[in-house]
């Protein structure tokens, strides 16, 4: 079974500077999936961003950024200039390519922004 | 984009009596859903997947006797707690399955309050 680990309970950053997250994950698979979800106080999930694990680039999505490194099976989330509605706990979550669809996430990482 | 609809988004009830949770997919057929559940500073845990018109399939450790799941049409699926217990107080989100254009999409969330 796949198995995704995020190893910082929590996170503090200064408002607009960066923070990077940590994600590591267990997969004997090649076809996947991984995904940053932000879940601010609200509890709505929100995606972030999303990684093919076939596509070599990096994704980006505006102040968010990855570090994918496939075989090391790391997963990072860069989010620069951070702002305080970026404070929420972020969860890193793995989805396999095959049947199943279902995603299995992190133990997540709660984001403090400091004005 | 695609939506989910959850309700309630709060219920409280007493030990001994059932509670039914409500997702709708707006604007899509969602032909599976999963259903999660989280505790406080908890990641989610993924409680069973249902599919449109099949038996629900249950993760190893979860009561399908005690959490069932429906999943009668291709916009609605719903979850019922049975004789809900104080232990089974928590939040519960439910999740569109992975569909090419919109990914997963995550209902709002439901925090039952067994007392």
């Amino acid at each position: 079974a796949q198995t995704v680990t995020q190893s910082q309970p929590e996170m503090s950053v200064q408002e607009a500077e960066t923070v990077t997250l940590s994600c590591t994950y267990d997969t004997s698979e090649s076809d996947y999936y991984l995904f940053w979800y932000k879940q601010p106080p609200s509890r709505q999930m929100i995606l972030v961003i999303r990684q093919e694990a076939y596509k070599q680039q990096n994704a980006t999505e505006n102040r968010f950024s990855v570090n994918f490194q496939k075989a090391a099976k790391s997963f990072s989330l860069k989010i620069s200039d951070s702002q305080l509605g970026d404070a929420a706990m972020y969860f890193c979550a793995y989805r396999s390519g095959a049947a199943g669809n279902k995603l299995t996430f992190g133990g997540g990482t709660r984001v403090l922004v400091k004005p | 984009g695609a939506v989910v609809s959850q309700h309630p988004s709060w219920v409280i009830c007493k030990s001994g009596t059932s509670v039914k949770i409500e997702c709708r997919s707006l604007d899509f057929q969602a032909t599976t859903m999963f259903w999660y559940r989280q505790f406080p500073k908890q990641s989610l845990m993924l409680m069973a997947t249902s599919n449109e018109g099949s038996k629900a399939t249950y993760e190893q450790g979860v009561e399908k006797d005690k959490f069932l799941i429906n999943h009668a049409s291709l916009t609605l699926s719903t979850l019922t707690v049975t004789s809900a217990h104080p232990e089974d107080s928590s939040f519960y989100i439910c999740s569109a399955g992975w569909t090419p254009n919109y990914g997963y999409t995550f209902g709002s969330g439901t925090r039952l309050t067994v007392v």
